[in-house]
């Protein structure tokens, strides 16, 4: 199994540019999340969902949108990019709540 | 909400033990997660613990939880290089967490040799 899949692993931005962050997941996991990690500053919630269709806000939601169209899928999107929002992004899936996170490798984005 | 801190840092020679400490807030919490992030790399399940326990064993990996003072920590055995990497403490909010974990700043381990 692959298990918890990000792609890009990296991506440069300039200011106002958009683009859309992906995450699959082929374990059929109930929940999704994305968090953003910054030096110092640990894990963030961004954005979550319990379920395909749901979405929810977390800590840190302003400038990204998502979307949860297939069980499996979840999508983090940047209508326009900050410098702010240069980070790592990582994406985790669990079955239910009281279980483990299962995180991907991380998208390094950068914003100029 | 819930808080989670750790040290930064801890810094311990090849073939010591390196004890990672995380206190938190919320004394409902039911699961207790420890993660290990090595460079470049996403966070990887270490072992977690059930707010019923006191102590969790797994190889060279002890957990203790004081469920009173709200304190958790890592016990790393006979540490090796390989085990150089940031440690991040997660806690479970009472409620079930649909919103997902509580996560401290991570402490960075770093191996002398």
């Amino acid at each position: 199994n692959a298990g918890v899949t990000q792609t890009p692993k990296f991506r440069v931005l300039k200011t106002g540019q958009s683009m859309t962050l992906l995450c699959a997941q082929d374990m059929n996991h109930e929940y999704m999340y994305w968090y953003r990690q910054d030096p110092g500053m640990g894990l963030r919630l961004i954005h979550y969902s319990v379920g395909e269709g749901t979405t929810a806000k977390g800590e840190v939601p302003d400038g990204y949108n998502v979307s949860r169209l297939k069980k499996q899928n979840f999508l983090l999107g940047l209508e326009s990019a900050a410098p702010s929002q240069t980070s790592v992004y990582f994406c985790a899936s669990t079955r239910r709540g009281n279980s483990p996170l299962h995180f991907g490798n991380g998208t390094r984005l950068t914003v100029t | 909400g819930e808080d989670v801190e750790q040290s930064l840092f801890l810094s311990v020679r090849e073939g010591d033990s390196s004890v990672i400490n995380c206190t938190y807030t919320d004394s409902s919490s039911t699961y207790l997660y420890w993660y290990k992030q090595e460079p470049g790399a996403g966070l990887q399940l270490l072992t977690y613990i059930f707010s019923n326990m006191d102590m969790k064993q797994d190889q060279r990996l002890t957990v203790l939880l004081n469920k009173k003072d709200k304190h958790l920590s890592l016990r790393i055995a006979d540490t090796q290089t390989g085990d150089s990497a940031i440690y991040f403490c997660a806690v479970e909010p009472s409620g079930g967490g649909a919103d997902g974990l509580t996560f401290g700043k991570g402490t960075h381990l770093i191996i002398q040799p």
